[in-house]
């Protein structure tokens, strides 16, 4: 069974560094095609994907975030970090963390964790 | 990047109604990588369909998705109660990018 689950702060200052870390069980991300993704919902809103990261080390951005995100990954950990720069209330959100695979076979963000509510404070 | 617009916004059904809902995409969808996702209140979103027509796992068959290229749709046949929500459609052949949801609520 995979499970992924969500920490890090519940509060950052404007302009700090949120670092969030996604700790996951039930695969490696060794496996070839496994990847990890972050997706954030600002409250009352949609769903926007941020970064994925994959067996290989290849990483994906969102280009309307990507000069302020870096996805990282700990594989004797079964740990995927994201760390977000330059934090503003309207980065208030919260982050989700999700398994996915980009080959053999192709899948979207099934399961996701839990999720974990991050509030910018001014 | 492909943008994915939904409609229509909500949609107000009773139960025993069917849904449909839609999800155009700027550009053609590889391989038609089109998820859709149902997300109720304080809840993680669940995956419902991927590759545009595939129920995932334990997804009732009342819910059903087509379509192909740039357009595909989700229909919910005979809507049972736990069944208002959320709705999202996802892309995943070139890179991800999400839908801004429909809302199924309760006429």
């Amino acid at each position: 069974q995979i499970t992924l689950k969500e920490s890090g702060p519940t509060v950052v200052k404007l302009t700090q560094t949120l670092t969030l870390t996604c700790t996951f069980s039930g695969f490696s991300l060794s496996t070839s095609g496994v990847g990890v993704g972050w997706i954030r919902q600002p409250p009352g809103k949609a769903l926007e994907w941020l970064a994925i990261i994959y067996w290989d080390d290849d990483k994906r951005y969102s280009p309307s975030v990507e000069s302020r995100l870096t996805i990282t990954k700990d594989s004797s950990k079964d740990q995927v970090v994201l760390t977000m720069t330059n934090m503003d209330p309207v980065d208030t959100a919260t982050y989700y963390c999700a398994y996915t695979r980009a080959a053999a076979p192709v899948r979207p963000f099934d399961p996701w964790g839990q999720g974990t509510l991050v509030t910018v404070s001014s | 990047e492909i943008v994915l617009t939904q409609s229509p916004g909500t949609l107000s059904l009773s139960p025993g109604e069917r849904a449909t809902l839609s999800c155009r995409a700027s550009q053609r969808v590889n391989f038609s990588y089109l998820a859709w996702y149902q997300q109720k209140p304080g809840q993680a979103p669940r995956l419902l369909i991927y590759g545009a027509s595939n129920r995932a796992t334990g997804i009732p068959d009342r819910f059903s998705g087509s379509g192909s290229g740039t357009d595909f749709t989700l229909t919910i046949n005979r809507l049972e109660p736990e069944d208002f929500a959320m709705y999202y459609c996802q892309q995943y052949g070139s890179s991800r990018t999400f839908g801004q949801g429909t809302k199924v609520e309760i006429k």
